[in-house]
């Protein structure tokens, strides 16, 4: 079974820090990968997607960068916020169905 | 414009009963895939619905199983529950024209003790 290798397990920031998340995918065959927010007690929420035929897109204090030849893509946020201690998760899809196959999780906490 | 909606919030079971878990999805949409998400896990992948018929299917057993209405609204059904299955169980919904993006439901909590 196909997987999204999430690192790290968990981050502690100071805020206005850049925290990085890195996810490394096996299938290549993707044609969407999504991030999503999780706050305690609640669903995931879509925070930011990209698509193979580009290599960086940001939105807000949130960027992606994508490296296809090292199959890897990471989430940056700029100029952390204690709202921003959350769990983030990657995801990737795959045409025909909708079925994302999320990552591990990494649990963010951004420190005043 | 309301979200993605689910119910019950909690629910505790115990083992060998059977649960029904209710979702209604976002207004507009027409697709509804449901997830199941352990503690400390990411969600995995249970089946999706369209058209009220169940389209993909994960790596779960046929105690799992669903339906889809004409109102797009959908249940998931799990017999014989195990301990191993509690979970935070989540709803999906999106629109099979737009493409890809799928917006969660908060979730109905099971516990089966």
């Amino acid at each position: 079974q196909q997987q999204v290798k999430q690192s790290p397990q968990s981050l502690i920031v100071q805020k206005g820090g850049i925290p990085i998340i890195n996810c490394a995918y096996e299938n290549t065959a993707f044609d969407y990968f999504p991030w999503y927010q999780q706050f305690p007690g609640k669903g995931p929420a879509l925070l930011i997607a990209i698509r193979p035929d580009v290599s960086e897109k940001k939105e807000g204090r949130f960027t992606i960068s994508f490296n296809k030849s090292a199959k890897q893509f990471s989430l940056h946020i700029m100029d952390s916020q204690p709202g921003d201690s959350a769990t983030y998760f990657c995801a990737d899809h795959t045409g025909g169905g909708n079925k994302l196959t999320f990552g591990t999780g990494t649990q963010l906490k951004v420190e005043l | 414009d309301a979200g993605v909606t689910q119910s019950p919030t909690h629910l505790i079971k115990t083992r060998g009963q059977q649960v029904t878990l209710r979702c209604s999805p976002k207004s507009g949409h027409d697709t509804v895939s449901w997830y199941q998400q352990a503690l400390g896990q990411g969600p995995q992948f249970i089946f999706q619905y369209y058209e009220e018929e169940e389209r993909q299917r994960g790596n779960f057993p046929d105690r799992f199983s669903g339906h889809q209405f004409p109102n797009y609204s959908s249940e998931l059904n799990v017999n014989a529950l195990l301990l191993g299955d509690s979970a935070l169980y989540l709803c999906a919904s999106s629109l099979e024209l737009a493409g890809t993006e799928q917006f969660f439901g908060p979730g109905t909590r099971l516990t089966v003790l």
